[in-house]
Formats: C-alpha cells, structure tokens, sequence
C-alpha cells in the first residue's frame, strides 16, 4: 500500500476558480514534504518543499499547507490559469541510512477549462 | 541548455530485444535516479546512483541494469524486453542530501 495518498485523483475547474488538493501520508519518520507539477510530457518540477516546522508556504499562486500531526498538507491553487493543467504529485521524504528516502504520491491531474 | 537530458525520447522495440535509454545531466549534482512510471501515472524509483555507486536498487528485474561511467551519466540498459515494460522512464539528478530532483522529459518506451 503506497504510503502517500492523494486526493481527488482528478479535478477539473473553470479557469479563473480556485481549488484545494489534497495529500495524506503516512511515510515515518518525516522528513520534509515537497509538491511537483508535471506537465504533459515533461518530466516533474518541484512547486514547494516544506519542513516539519512549516505551517505554509507560498509559490506565486500556490499555497501549501502542512499538518504535521494529522500527516496532511493540500496545495491550494488560486485564480486558476490554463496553464495549470497538469498533474500535481506530493513527495515525502525521510531520512534513510544517512540519504533521502523519497516516497511519490499517487498524483492528481488537474484540468482548467476556459 | 537542457539540465536532465535523455535519450531517446520515443523507443517503440519488440519483445525480446534489448535496448538502452541514456540520461546526462550538466547540473553538477553527485546523485543520479531512474524511475519508471506506470499508465495511471504513478513514479517509482528504480535505481539510484551517488558518485557512481548504487545506493538505492528497488525491486526491479535484473534485466534492467544501470551503468553510471561518471557521475554526470546514468545510461538503463534493458534485456529481453517485455510488454510490461512499457511505461515512460524518468532520469533524474540532486545534489546528494537535497530532496529536490530535477528530472528529464522522460522516455516513453512501448514494447510490442
């Protein structure tokens, strides 16, 4: 069972609306969490990286958030544009005999409709 | 200037052949990925190479077989391929200790 799980597993919003996905995970102990955009047929970019101390944090548009407690964060996209779509991937990390083990999540494919 | 290159970026091969993917990065970074991802999206690290070591070798079929000649390179030869090999095939690269990586556009490799 993959130990990062997302939410909704697609979505699709009018552009100019804004929208929340969702990450649950339950990879120990954590390291920090980090959010990629994949366009189609490119490869992942990383979006936000959040530590264990951090609350949110903030990438133009994109706002994500981190519980640390309930194992959860979301990235909230505001004013949607088209060039939005893409999937979105939440990453956790721990720390694994001294390197970053990573964990990917299951992905959400957002797509923003004119 | 691409940082993640790899190459090619469309393989289509027969079962049973053997093929090679190649990946160069000109990021500086000591660290090295490859990972496979699936039909409904999902990545999955296959190999990781720091410095050209392994250190991360998942549950993959020994007929995938890294071969890093130096630490800007990490080429994924495949034996007797399948058609469940088919999938697109990320290489990526960090800086070791960092969690950030920065990948390639992929391969996408269909095995018929």
């Amino acid at each position: 069972k993959n130990q990062v799980e997302q939410s909704p597993q697609s979505l699709i919003i009018l552009e100019g609306k804004n929208c929340t996905l969702q990450c649950n995970y339950t990879v120990s102990p954590f390291s920090n969490l980090r959010w990629y955009k994949q366009d189609t047929g490119r490869g992942p970019v990383s979006l936000t990286i959040m530590t264990f101390s951090e609350n949110t944090k903030s990438n133009g548009r994109y706002t994500a958030t981190l519980d640390a407690d309930t194992k959860q964060s979301s990235l909230h996209i505001t004013a949607s544009q088209l060039s939005d779509s893409a999937s979105y991937i939440c990453v956790v990390s721990l720390n694994s005999g001294g390197y970053q083990k990573v964990t990917f999540g299951t992905g959400t494919k957002l797509q923003v409709i004119p | 200037d691409t940082a993640v290159s790899q190459t090619p970026k469309y393989l289509v091969t027969q079962m049973g052949n053997d093929k090679s993917i190649k990946c160069e990065q000109n990021l500086g970074h000591d660290t090295m990925y490859w990972y496979k991802q699936d039909s409904k999206k999902f990545l999955k690290i296959m190999f990781s190479y720091n410095n050209k070591e392994l250190i991360i070798n998942e549950t993959v079929p020994n007929r995938f077989s890294p071969k890093s000649p130096d630490k800007a390179h990490l080429n994924l030869h495949i034996n007797s391929l399948e058609l469940g090999d088919s999938a697109v095939y990320f290489c990526a690269s960090s800086q070791y200790g960092s969690t950030e990586a920065f990948f390639g556009q992929g391969t996408r490799l269909t095995v018929v």
